[in-house]
């Protein structure tokens, strides 16, 4: 099956204790994207990347990193988790020939909360 | 930052009713505009990608349309069904995805 997958759906931690959420896709995607979604806000894009080894900046990227060493993976890294990363994040990614034309896919989410 | 209005915020109708919201975004620099449905406790699934040449797309009753020249589009839902509540997402392209708020609809049985 198609899909976009993160891991974990949920966690709960304490501020400064770093954190990976993975995201995995096997639809042969070139653009993969984090959002963050927080109440009464839109969703908030933190990195994307173009293709492997190419990643760049959205719109909140502080407190954030990324990596793309394949083209299937797109973890997100919380090197030093603050209560202002508590949010629902989701994981995106969108076929060749680019998000021009091209539809984005989500994963099913991952709540954390950080104490 | 970019500023992108989805207007209403939320909007009760009746099983049958018509309906159309609306997004506002910049006019200039934008690149596509793609239309999201959210479910609560789902995740957001396309409905529409809108480029350029600004046409109208359909998907059975849901409809859109973009004026690229004033920066506004337009989702509409002929004789909405309870299965269309959900959340409405706009998200025009410019350099990167900028995401409206979102419209929540309800219909009523």
């Amino acid at each position: 099956e198609a899909q976009v997958t993160q891991n974990p759906r949920y966690l709960i931690t304490v501020t400064g204790k770093k954190l990976t959420v993975t995201c995995s896709q096997n639809m042969n995607h070139e653009y993969m994207s984090w959002y963050r979604q927080d109440p009464g806000l839109g969703l908030r894009q933190i990195y994307y990347s173009m293709n492997v080894e190419v990643t760049d900046k959205g719109d909140v990227p502080e407190g954030y990193k990324v990596s793309r060493k394949e083209k299937r993976n797109f973890p997100l890294i919380l090197e030093s988790p603050s209560p202002n990363q508590t949010s629902l994040y989701f994981c995106a990614s969108s076929p060749e020939g680019g998000i021009l034309y091209n539809e984005q896919f989500f994963g099913p989410g991952t709540r954390l909360t950080v104490l | 930052i970019l500023n992108v209005e989805q207007s209403p915020q939320s909007l009760h109708v009746q099983e049958g009713d018509s309906t159309n919201f609306t997004c506002s975004f910049p006019s200039s620099n934008f690149y596509a505009l793609h239309w999201y449905r959210w479910e609560t406790a789902k995740s957001p699934e396309a409905l529409f990608v809108m480029t350029l040449n600004g046409d109208e797309k359909k998907k059975g009753r849901i409809s859109a349309t973009l004026n690229t020249k004033e920066g506004y589009s337009y989702l509409y839902i002929k004789g909405s069904q309870p299965e269309d509540s959900a959340t409405y997402l706009c998200a025009p392209l410019f350099n990167k995805f900028y995401f409206g708020s979102g419209t929540k609809l309800n219909v009523k049985p």
